[in-house]
């Protein structure tokens, strides 16, 4: 069965860095999302992205972040100046077009900012 | 998209059915049901979805009131995999766009 899967599993970054978080979608989704989880508390909605911009992003999504999908295959989550606050279990979800049809999420990227 | 209520934790015995019940009271017409699990230390895994009629699957059943307000979750014989959070969300037919995740219930398997 398909699935979507993520790189990496763990990323440690000193705080103030950047830091690239990769997705590869599955192969003919369209629609595209990244999650945050940190620990212990619920998964939070960051950003949706279809044909090539931002369909719809939440107050977490400030200017610090920004995706891309660089090529026909990867979805990227860009984290431009890392605060401590940004640890967090970081998921890919993509999804197909037709209505009603469930989104599918990776396993994720631990992310440790130090 | 229409609030969830779902009970904070549930226990269930090893290879027993178990239901796990949410409400949505303030559900449309074409708000669609799914519901998602979440083991631990992975990324919230797809278990089945519908809109008015029960849906089966391989992973499990969902059965929907006749008058939309409730549904719930079946697993037919927990195991000790089934362990995670289940969290049961609403998702209008023609939003493309977030699921919004509450706090689920926590669902415990004893052996």
């Amino acid at each position: 069965e398909p699935e979507v899967t993520q790189t990496p599993s763990h990323q440690v970054t000193q705080m103030g860095q950047e830091v690239i978080l990769r997705c590869v979608p599955i192969s003919n989704h369209l629609y595209f999302y990244w999650y945050r989880q940190i620990l212990g508390q619920k998964v939070e909605f960051l950003v949706s992205f279809y044909n090539n911009e931002i369909s719809e992003k939440s107050e977490i999504f400030d200017d610090q972040f920004s995706v891309e999908r660089p090529d026909g295959s990867n979805f990227t989550l860009k984290i431009r100046s890392t605060k401590l606050e940004d640890s967090a279990m970081y998921f890919c979800a993509s999804r197909g077009l037709l209505r009603g049809q469930p989104q599918h999420f990776g396993d994720g990227t631990r992310l440790s900012i130090l | 998209d229409a609030k969830t209520t779902q009970p904070n934790s549930m226990e269930s015995n090893e290879e027993e059915p178990v239901h796990l019940p949410c409400n949505h009271s303030t559900i449309s017409g074409t708000d669609y049901i799914h519901w998602y699990r979440q083991l631990p230390s992975q990324g919230p895994e797809y278990v089945i979805h519908g809109l008015t009629s029960n849906v089966n699957n391989r992973m499990a059943s969902l059965a929907i009131a006749e008058d939309r307000k409730s549904s719930t979750l079946i697993l037919h014989r927990a195991t000790l995999r089934d362990a995670a959070v289940y969290y049961c969300i609403l998702r209008g037919i023609y939003n493309f766009n977030k699921f919004y995740f509450g706090s689920g219930t926590k669902l415990n398997v004893k052996p």
